[in-house]
């Protein structure tokens, strides 16, 4: 069973700034089936990234998605305020039909 | 448009059954799979099992299998989840999602309170 693990916990960082979340898988996988949600609280959760790197329809080209193996990167390169969220990495493995989600990493302000 | 319209919050007591319900629009529904998130106070997205409407085959998370049931009905494009017996463990908010690779549309979410 593939267990994703999601680094920091919690990022502090202001409007303007740069951020990089991490997320390792516990053995290497498919990039084509690693994904992003961004969940801010009393909405749904938003498909951002699929794939490891094509950005969901309507996703701001300041997202990227970078990495393979056990190794993918988040990336937001000019933060704005809508973008402090908590924000998980998901795999999806086809046999059998399994989906995890990583613990999460909180970007506050 | 594909939407994913759940219905709504729940409070129930410990023992009791509960079902609930996510009416999907804007894509053929026989053709996607569909399955269920939840969110428990304070942790985070959990993936609970998904069911391909067209055979009605259901695949259910390990951790989760016995524990809730899964279903479709075809002729009104709506997934279900449900319990026979609810838990106090079993409060959350419950997110339908249409599923692929990955979750590319998800529901407005359902919180289900379960306490005596």
């Amino acid at each position: 069973e593939i267990v994703l693990t999601q680094s920091p916990g919690t990022l502090s960082l202001s409007p303007g700034e740069r951020a990089t979340l991490s997320c390792r898988a516990s053995q290497s996988v498919s990039s084509y089936f690693l994904a992003w949600y961004q969940h801010k609280p009393g909405q749904a959760p938003r498909l951002l990234i699929y794939g490891a790197s094509t950005r969901a329809t309507g996703i701001p080209d300041r997202f990227s998605g970078s990495g393979s193996g056990t190794d993918f990167t988040l990336t937001i390169s000019r933060l704005e305020p809508a973008d402090f969220a908590v924000y998980y990495c998901h795999y999806y493995a086809n046999s059998p039909r399994r989906y995890t989600f990583g613990q999460g990493t909180n970007l506050e302000i | 448009e594909v939407q994913l319209v759940q219905s709504g919050a729940e409070v129930k007591k410990p023992g009791e059954s509960l079902k609930i319900s996510c009416q999907a629009s804007g894509y053929s529904f026989a053709d996607y799979w569909i399955g269920w998130v939840r969110q428990m106070p304070g942790k985070g997205l959990e993936w609970m099992g998904v069911i391909y409407p067209g055979d009605s085959g259901t695949i259910y998370s390990p951790s989760l299998q016995g524990q809730v049931t899964i279903s479709a009905d075809m002729s009104t494009s709506t997934a279900y989840l449900q319990w026979s017996s609810l838990k106090a463990s079993d409060t959350a908010i419950y997110y339908c999602v249409r599923s692929k690779n990955y979750f590319d549309s998800w529901g407005q979410g359902t919180l289900v309170t379960v306490s005596s």
